[in-house]
């Protein structure tokens, strides 16, 4: 089956510090890969969608030059909390979205804590 | 605009006792629908989906769902149920095959022995 991975699985960075998160898949080519965040006990809010060599497109509040994504081939999206600040601090999944069935094949998230 | 409405945030069975998981959605068009588990600390695995055709859809663990299409509804469904499905269930709604999800709140499924 379609697998993604996310790097690092839990970052712990002081504030005002970035930290880049990678999310890949590792055996199919993504035309889209999507950012979502995720507080405690709360459901995913989709932050952005990127497509391959394209600029990412941002859901209503959410910060472009806070939030840096760069989807730069087919396999591997990155996303980049620029000048970390706690409330940053959330569970970060990504998903990636096939070329054959469409379906989003999601990472396995990553745990980011600013301190 | 798309919304998801899953009507139970907690839920609380026994033990191989039946389970409904309600999802009510609202979309101005043609929707795709999507169950997904997700286990504490872990991403999300794809439990079913319908995308067209029958509407009722069956699933992976033994989990089903119907959709409604009068009610706007695509409640999920397990006739028994094992401690092994205690976890979060989204329910997820889309306008477009491969397009951005919008999801429901989380329904927590606990099973109690």
């Amino acid at each position: 089956g379609a697998v993604v991975s996310q790097h690092p699985s839990w970052v712990i960075c002081k504030s005002g510090t970035s930290v880049k998160i990678e999310c890949r898949s590792l055996d199919f080519q993504a035309t889209t890969m999507f950012w979502y965040r995720q507080f405690p006990k709360q459901s995913l809010m989709l932050m952005a969608t990127s497509n391959e060599g394209s600029k990412a497109t941002y859901e209503q509040g959410v910060e472009k030059d806070k939030f840096l994504i760069n989807h730069a081939s087919l396999t591997l999206s990155t996303l980049t909390v620029t000048s970390a600040h706690p409330e940053d601090s959330s569970f970060y999944i990504c998903s990636a979205t096939g070329q054959v069935n469409y379906e989003q094949y999601f990472g396995p998230g990553t745990r980011l804590t600013v301190t | 605009a798309q919304s998801v409405t899953q009507l139970d945030s907690q839920v609380p069975v026994f033990e191989e006792a039946p389970v409904e998981l309600r999802c009510n959605y609202s979309s101005s068009v043609s929707v795709y629908l999507f169950w997904y588990v997700q286990y504490p600390n872990q991403g999300l695995q794809l439990l079913l989906k319908y995308l067209s055709g029958s509407t009722l859809v069956k699933g992976i663990n033994g989990f089903e769902a119907e959709f409604n299409k009068s009610q706007t509804s695509f409640h999920l469904r397990k006739p028994s149920v094992h401690i092994s499905d205690t976890a979060e269930y989204f329910c997820a709604v889309s306008e477009m095959r491969g397009g951005k999800l919008i999801f429901g709140q989380g329904t927590e499924l606990s099973v109690k022995p």
